[in-house]
């Protein structure tokens, strides 16, 4: 059974840094895309990375140079660096399964990033 | 960037209605969209892909349609667990982007 749980949301200062982390099960992450995508709070769905099977990395513009996606093969555990946080970085972080050619095929249960003084 | 634009951003609908939303590209997509459906508190669920590819396990009343610049997602007998907010995600760049949502409401 396929299986994304997040971790890694908490409170932070404006400024911040914060690592998120997606534990994988029923699959392997470095043979699949995986993505990150957000939601402020009562807000819609916005995308910010993805992760490409070979390494290719990609961004939103609103993360670009502040984020970093990365996984770690041996633990089938994919990140999400996030530095430099903003207020309007505050939401819930979802982490999925990208399947080429299909969309997001599996989600995590989303944790939540609170950005505040 | 490519922008995804939903309409309408909500509507109100009965329990055995067709309801029809719609989500237009600002570039050519060449049918690399899907659709995903989210009821509150819980993470999006994949419906449809390649424009109208029924994802496995999706009821099918679900249906999308559409080409190009200009898609569709159909529910054509609307039922209580339909009611949840849905969103096209293209899937053509290697920027991806979400349209705003529509959320569908009980009449």
């Amino acid at each position: 059974e396929v299986q994304l749980v997040e971790t890694g949301g908490g409170l932070i200062q404006p400024g911040g840094s914060l690592r998120l982390s997606c534990a994988a099960s029923g699959f392997t992450v470095s043979s699949n895309y995986m993505s990150w995508v957000r939601q402020a709070p009562g807000k819609g769905l916005e995308w910010v990375s993805v992760i490409y099977s070979g390494g290719s990395t990609y961004y939103a513009d609103s993360v670009k140079g502040r984020f970093t996606i990365s996984r770690d093969n041996s633990k089938n555990t994919l990140y999400l660096q996030m530095n430099s946080l903003r207020a309007e970085d505050t939401a819930v972080y979802y982490c999925a399964r990208a399947i080429d050619r299909i969309g997001l095929d599996y989600w995590g249960q989303g944790t939540l990033v609170t950005v505040s003084s | 960037d490519i922008q995804m634009t939903q309409s309408p951003s909500s509507l109100s609908a009965s329990v055995g209605d067709r309801v029809t939303i719609t989500c237009r590209a600002s570039q050519g997509i060449s049918n690399s969209l899907a659709w995903y459906q989210q009821k509150p508190g819980k993470a999006p669920k994949l419906l449809l892909y390649a424009a109208s590819r029924l994802e496995s396990g999706v009821p099918s009343r679900f249906s999308g349609s559409g080409s190009g610049t200009d898609y569709t997602l159909t529910i054509s007998s609307l039922q209580p667990e339909d009611f949840a907010t849905y969103y096209c995600q293209q899937y053509y760049s290697t920027l991806w982007t979400f349209g705003q949502g529509t959320k569908v409401e009980i009449k």
